[in-house]
């Protein structure tokens, strides 16, 4: 049971560049979420999906955007990288509101 | 706004020592607490819950003790082992909203 999965586990992109990232889990959980890690500041919530087909900010949701198409899988996009959006980011899932099952991050460094 | 916090940023205990490891809360209305783990370069893994209808609770080696009164959260950790050094997170939410995490502890054990 593989859990959360997440694609890539590391990038470095160019100011300007846009990306990607992959979350997927196999544990038919209705909750998926986006979060960022930076020294200091613990984890802030970037996006959250209650469902398929639908989305939500969280704490810190510009310059990111997100797509839940298939129940699986949650997406977060970042159009125009910036220097600031230099993190760890971590995908979790959870069955509801609660407990939530993280992924191993993705480090991504924007230079 | 509202958020979690933990008093210390690091604590350093010896091994077989029992460590205690806090963390206040703002949101008077969040109940339900969750203590996460968090190992270099992985992501958070659960250790134990608590809602606010309980004022203790305990898994294996770990207890959780809630005080709604001083809205604060604590994490118990029996017999400290050098593999339970890593950094810890509380986390909080109410019925609606996705977790709130705190700044973190990082924990040290040493032989």
């Amino acid at each position: 049971n593989a859990g959360v999965t997440q694609t890539p586990k590391f990038r470095v992109l160019k100011t300007g560049q846009s990306m990607t990232l992959l979350c997927a889990q196999d544990m038919n959980h209705e909750y998926m979420y986006w979060y960022r890690q930076d020294p200091g500041m613990g984890l802030r919530l970037i996006h959250y999906s209650v469902g398929e087909g639908t989305t939500a900010k969280g704490e810190v949701p510009d310059g990111y955007n997100v797509s839940r198409l298939k129940k699986q899988n949650f997406l977060l996009g970042l159009e125009s990288a910036a220097p600031s959006q230099t993190s760890v980011y971590f995908c979790a899932s959870s069955y509801a509101w609660g407990e939530a099952f993280f992924g191993q991050g993705t480090r991504l460094t924007v230079v | 706004g509202e958020s979690v916090g933990l008093h210390l940023p690091t604590l350093s205990v010896q091994e077989g020592d029992n460590s205690i490891i806090n963390c206040a809360y703002s949101n008077s209305a969040s109940d339900y607490f969750i203590w996460y783990k968090q190992e270099s370069g992985k992501g958070p893994q659960f250790i134990i819950d608590i809602r606010s209808n309980m004022d203790k609770r305990q898994g294996q080696r770990v207890t959780v003790l809630l005080n709604k009164t001083v809205k604060h959260l604590s994490l118990q950790i029996a017999a400290t082992q050098p593999g339970d050094s890593a950094v810890y997170f509380c986390a909080e939410n109410q019925a609606g909203t996705a977790l709130i995490f705190g700044k973190g502890t990082t924990l040290s054990v040493s032989s």
